[in-house]
């Protein structure tokens, strides 16, 4: 099973409001990541935990905070974003951070809307 | 730095056609390339990767990639094109530095197959 899962789908956030993104995989994999994808670009990455622990921030804004409650659940939090911040958020995950022939499995993706 | 060039932002042949996507790699060390898919309104797919195994690498879906060191290229065939490959295609290298590897993806290349 490569399943990588995300809710919700669709979400549509007021710049004012607090939401939260879910990420869920139960492959055994140590390291989870965060992508935003605007429309016809490719993915950029965001954020890299690995075993629970925030390995790299891609200098993302504040208004992003990312939480490993444990190894298989990764969220997202989200709160004063921007209309420049809809997009795609893809998660990811493999077996570990390092080691050169990694191979990460994408989820479905949350599509953010920001009013 | 290691990067990937993707040649051509839209791809369009007839299906039942070669399908042929481009993608030159730039890297100071034997790299790690994978091909990856995204469907409409969908996640990214691995469809294979090249981990010097082997320079003829098959995927999924009855894609192939060969890499070409010499011509520092890793493109996409697949030898009669279905309406269902229609989608979006990354080309994607792993940037090594600080103990973590990155995935690095190209622009991007449409395909479009057309009855």
């Amino acid at each position: 099973d490569t399943e990588v899962t995300q809710t919700p789908k669709h979400l549509v956030m007021g710049m004012t409001n607090k939401k939260s993104l879910k990420c869920e995989q139960h492959m055994g994999h140590r390291a989870m990541y965060w992508y935003k994808q605007k429309a016809k670009k490719p993915p950029e990455l965001m954020f890299v935990y690995s075993y629970e622990k925030l390995s790299i921030n891609e200098s993302v804004p504040s208004r992003f905070s990312p939480e490993c409650p444990n190894s298989s659940l990764l969220n997202l939090h989200l709160h004063a974003l921007q209309p420049e911040d809809s997009a795609l958020y893809l998660c990811a995950s493999s077996q570990r951070s390092a080691g050169v022939s990694e191979t990460q499995y994408f989820g479905p993706g949350t599509r953010l809307l920001v009013l | 730095a290691q990067s990937v060039t993707q040649l051509g932002s839209h791809v369009s042949v007839s299906e039942g056609a070669l399908v042929l996507l481009r993608c030159n790699y730039s890297s100071s060390v034997p790299p790690y390339l994978f091909w990856y898919v995204q469907y409409p309104n969908q996640g990214l797919q691995l469809l294979l990767k090249y981990t010097s195994a082997a320079t003829l690498v098959k995927g999924i879906n009855g894609f192939e990639a060969e890499f070409k060191k010499s011509e520092t290229s890793f493109h996409l065939t697949k030898p009669s094109a279905h309406m269902s490959d229609a989608a979006e295609y990354f080309c994607a290298v792993t940037l090594q530095g600080g103990g973590y590897n990155k995935l690095i993806f190209g622009a991007g290349t449409r395909l479009a197959v057309h009855p």
